[in-house]
């Protein structure tokens, strides 16, 4: 597996409580994305990122927001976590355009 | 923005039968179509991708086709064994929309001994 990592790997936390998810790179890749993984859906891309400090709106962005101040840590943060929100969060890097993209293990968010 | 259908959405073969997973996609404009696995409690992983400018592709006993006039694109997995039960996506991308997948809703893939 590429070097990435998430943390945490589970939560349990409370509606309209903040929560911040993250993940970190060993690979030096430019490219990081968060997505969210329920059942019928598939992988659903919620933000990603091009760069330090670039990042942009995926397709289920509402209720999220992202940062990236260093190349190998993506912050995910649910400003005000809801039932929801629930799901598992996969974070994924790509080293460039249109090239493979490695996912990391996964964190399993429960809101209550 | 880019929707990705797949069906079937679960698949039950016998060990040595072929399977077809099939994925239809909106935007004429995509231009690369990746497959993932993802077996129980794992992390998806890459396992063939094309591009629009290739019809057909194959590795070993998977093989992905695209019909860009009729936007799909199928995988084929002959011979297929007990590993290869799990989850399948197909993905599909444009050049011009940033470095963005739009993921299918997947196919469970049974392969009964």
């Amino acid at each position: 597996d590429a070097g990435i990592t998430q943390s945490p790997r589970h939560k349990v936390t409370e509606t309209g409580t903040p929560v911040t998810l993250r993940c970190h790179q060993t690979e030096n890749h430019r490219y990081m994305y968060w997505y969210r993984q329920d059942p019928g859906h598939g992988l659903r891309l919620i933000h990603y990122s091009y760069g330090v400090k670039d990042t942009d709106k995926g397709e289920v962005s509402d209720g999220y927001s992202v940062s990236r101040s260093k190349t190998e840590d993506f912050l995910l943060t649910l400003e005000s976590a809801t039932s929801s929100q629930t799901s598992v969060y996969f974070c994924a890097i790509s080293e460039g355009f249109q090239n493979e993209q490695f996912f990391g293990p996964g964190t399993r968010l429960t809101v209550l | 923005g880019e929707n990705v259908e797949q069906h079937p959405s679960t698949l039950s073969v016998q060990e040595g039968d072929s399977a077809v997973i099939k994925c239809t996609y909106s935007d004429s404009a995509s231009n690369y179509f990746p497959w993932y696995k993802q077996e129980l409690g794992k992390r998806p992983q890459l396992i063939i991708d094309i591009r629009s400018n290739v019809g057909e592709k194959k590795d070993q006993r998977i093989a992905v086709t695209l019909n860009k006039t009729a936007k799909h694109f199928s995988l084929h997995i002959t011979e297929t064994q007990p590993e290869d039960s799990a989850v399948y996506f197909c993905a599909a991308s444009r050049s011009n929309a940033g470095n963005m997948l739009t993921f299918g809703g997947g196919t469970r893939l049974m392969v009964k001994p």
